[in-house]
């Protein structure tokens, strides 16, 4: 069976600090990978998707970045937080091509940006 | 006009009633839908996929109106473990980019 990770779990920044926050996925190879930030009462905005290894697509425009270094590894990264960036981010994955197109989401990481 | 649009509620019922959920979705070219629970501060679940003939999971009935281009949910003798955010979910046929409604909030209580 297909299993999702992410951490950490629950992350406190500063403000201008780096952030690193990784996802990996078992149990299944080549699948569709994203980013999605979901700020306090709000809905899911998608940031990222990725493909395959080295392929990312950005969905919006921010102080954010992907990778994908391996292909059941997504990685989102900042140089410099904002309090903005605050919100809970969810990374899920898709089997993608040749299978089905349900989405499957990780237990999210907490991100609050003080 | 959003792509994908919900009641953001919230539905406020007593154990035991019916409660239905519609969501409405702008592009014609959608082939796939499902339904997701999200309980605070979780990560979404998936609740249902949503078949065009309409299907049912226990308690849970979910239909596809592709004429009117809107799929309902519909949830039977409510317990108080379905209190959640219902999350409406559609996919273009071809795409692996979900679009995703901003929920619908139930609240069942005693």
């Amino acid at each position: 069976s297909q299993t999702i990770h992410q951490w950490p779990a629950t992350l406190v920044q500063p403000v201008g600090s780096p952030l690193s926050l990784e996802c990996t996925v078992e149990g299944t190879s080549n699948p569709n990978l994203y980013w999605y930030r979901q700020a306090a009462g709000r809905g899911l905005q998608l940031l990222f998707y990725s493909v395959g290894i080295g392929q990312i697509s950005s969905e919006v425009p921010q102080n954010l970045s992907a990778s994908r270094p391996q292909d059941r590894q997504f990685i989102l990264s900042s140089k410099k937080l904002l309090l903005s960036d605050s919100g809970f981010y969810l990374c899920a994955w898709i089997k993608g091509l040749g299978g089905t197109d349900t989405q499957y989401f990780g237990p999210g990481t907490r991100l609050t940006v003080l | 006009r959003k792509e994908v649009e919900q009641d953001p509620g919230p539905f406020n019922v007593p154990e035991g009633a019916t409660v239905a959920f519609n969501c409405t979705y702008s592009n014609s070219a959608s082939q796939s839908f499902f339904w997701y629970r999200q309980d605070c501060r979780k990560e979404p679940k998936l609740l249902m996929s949503v078949y065009s003939s309409g299907n049912e999971d226990g308690r849970f009935t979910a239909q596809l109106n592709r004429a009117s281009q809107y799929i309902s949910l519909l949830i039977r003798d409510s317990k108080l473990s379905d209190s959640a955010t219902y999350l409406c979910v559609v996919n273009k046929g071809g795409s692996y980019i979900p679009t995703f409604g901003r929920g619908t909030s139930l609240i069942v209580h005693p």
